[in-house]
């Protein structure tokens, strides 16, 4: 089985600048998640999809940061301007529902670095 | 959601068994106990899952206290590549969020 795949493995912009990261689930999977994780810290939910529809967004910033899942599989996050507290790794997630017995699989994440 | 508390980090030698303690005294009924680990630069990688039995698959054993307070996730036979961040989570809550702690660094050493 395929896991969770994620482009670019890296990324490095400028303040201000505009960048996207893609998310590809395992396939079947409904539920999908994106969390930043900052150096040394666990990660944090940003965003969670239940197909196509939003189901919690209340930690993604959303004066910057935006995230769509058209058709219900791949996804994209967006952020516009960006900070330098943005830099992090962005990881995806998905499972096959949303409910508390199906483990949520994790994608290696994209590198963000902001200069 | 409940909060958990696990030590900083663990060392374990090749070969031996690895024992990562995790206390959730907060836990309700309804709440799952998952624990996930994470390699160096690579993404949180599942490992096990529990709500009031013991649990074993190819990876681990999760043993639960019969209170559920406290939790042991248990690695058998330790291997270099085990060394990593080991995340307890009580998943639970509205939208059974993960909400990730800062985990115990298990280091296996030679």
């Amino acid at each position: 089985e395929a896991g969770v795949a994620q482009s670019p493995r890296y990324k490095i912009i400028e303040k201000r600048q505009s960048v996207a990261f893609w998310c590809n689930p395992i396939s079947g999977h409904a539920t999908l998640y994106w969390y930043q994780q900052i150096l040394g810290q666990g990660p944090k939910l940003l965003i969670q999809f239940q197909n196509n529809g939003v189901v919690d967004d209340s930690q993604l910033p959303k004066d910057r940061f935006s995230a769509e899942r058209l058709k219900g599989v791949d996804s994209t996050l967006k952020i516009q301007p960006a900070k330098l507290e943005d830099s992090a790794v962005y990881l995806c997630a998905s499972s096959l529902g949303g409910q508390p017995t199906q483990p949520q699989h994790f994608g290696d994440g994209t590198r963000l670095s902001i200069l | 959601d409940a909060k958990t508390t696990q030590p900083p980090s663990m060392d374990c030698a090749e070969g031996r068994a690895a024992n990562l303690p995790c206390n959730h005294s907060t836990i309700s009924g309804n709440e799952y106990v998952y624990w996930y680990r994470q390699i160096h630069s690579q993404g949180p990688q599942y490992i096990i899952h529990g709500l009031k039995n013991n649990e074993t698959n190819e990876m681990a054993s999760l043993i639960i206290t019969e209170d559920r307070k406290s939790s042991t996730l248990i690695l058998p036979h330790a291997t270099l590549r085990d060394t990593a961040v080991y995340y307890c989570i009580v998943r639970g809550g509205s939208n059974y969020k993960l909400t990730f702690g800062k985990g115990t660094l298990l280091t296996v050493n030679p």
